[in-house]
């Protein structure tokens, strides 16, 4: 298995929901991350883990909450998100060369 | 303070042709590069990569140059085909470090 899977493709939600993002790997990479990508902008790192510890949170607000429960998955859960949160969400892994696998993303739109 | 460059925003290379993308770098601390393709709605894909001990590395039609002493790394795709038409974005990483920095991204078009 050599691909990172992200649920759902598609997610909707209004600024007082409560939501969770799953990504899922099973390449044994010890680095998961999480980026937010808007139309024609790079991906913007948003946490890093490694070997299931947060080593990277770039400055991201607290109403975005990554937890990694084991090696294989990663989720990030999103409280009273704003319009402007809505972005491209991706997951990926990085392996002993360096070489990152991103997930498809999962499509946030917050109304 | 952007660490990696990409300075074309975009890019239209005849199909068939030689496409080459470029990317500049400030921080020397960086060792090791990569190249990612990306469609869109899609999550990027990795393409190719070059640690900072090698020049060139060539994987089928996709080469990685990359020159220390200028900061620059282009890579080259020959002959360029209608699906390599996506955005391509150049990324650095010092190497006992997780964090990827990304270009901006060049936007590439093949022509038929």
């Amino acid at each position: 298995d050599t691909e990172v899977t992200q649920t759902p493709k598609h997610l909707v939600m209004g600024m007082t929901n409560k939501k969770s993002l799953k990504c899922e790997q099973h390449m044994g990479h010890r680095a998961m991350y999480w980026y937010k990508q808007k139309a024609k902008k790079p991906p913007e790192l948003m946490f890093v883990y490694s070997y299931e510890k947060l080593s990277i949170n770039e400055s991201v607000p607290s109403r975005f909450s990554p937890e990694c429960p084991n090696s294989s998955l990663l989720n990030l859960h999103l409280h009273a998100l704003q319009p402007e949160d809505s972005a491209l969400y991706l997951c990926a892994t990085k392996d002993q060369n360096n070489e990152q696998f991103f997930g498809p993303g999962t499509r946030l739109t917050v109304l | 303070d952007q660490q990696v460059k990409q300075n074309s925003p975009s890019l239209s290379v005849q199909e068939g042709r030689i496409s080459i993308l470029n990317c500049d770098y400030t921080n020397s601390m960086f060792d090791y590069f990569l190249w990612y393709k990306k469609y869109p709605a899609e999550g990027p894909t990795f393409l190719i990569s070059i640690s900072s001990i090698k020049d060139k590395n060539e994987d089928g039609r996709f080469t990685v140059f990359l020159n220390k002493s200028a900061k620059h790394l282009s890579l080259h795709i020959v002959p360029s085909q209608p699906g390599d038409s996506a955005v391509y974005f150049c990324a650095a990483t010092p190497n006992r470090d997780d964090k990827i920095i990304f270009g901006k991204g060049t936007r590439l078009h093949i022509l038929p």
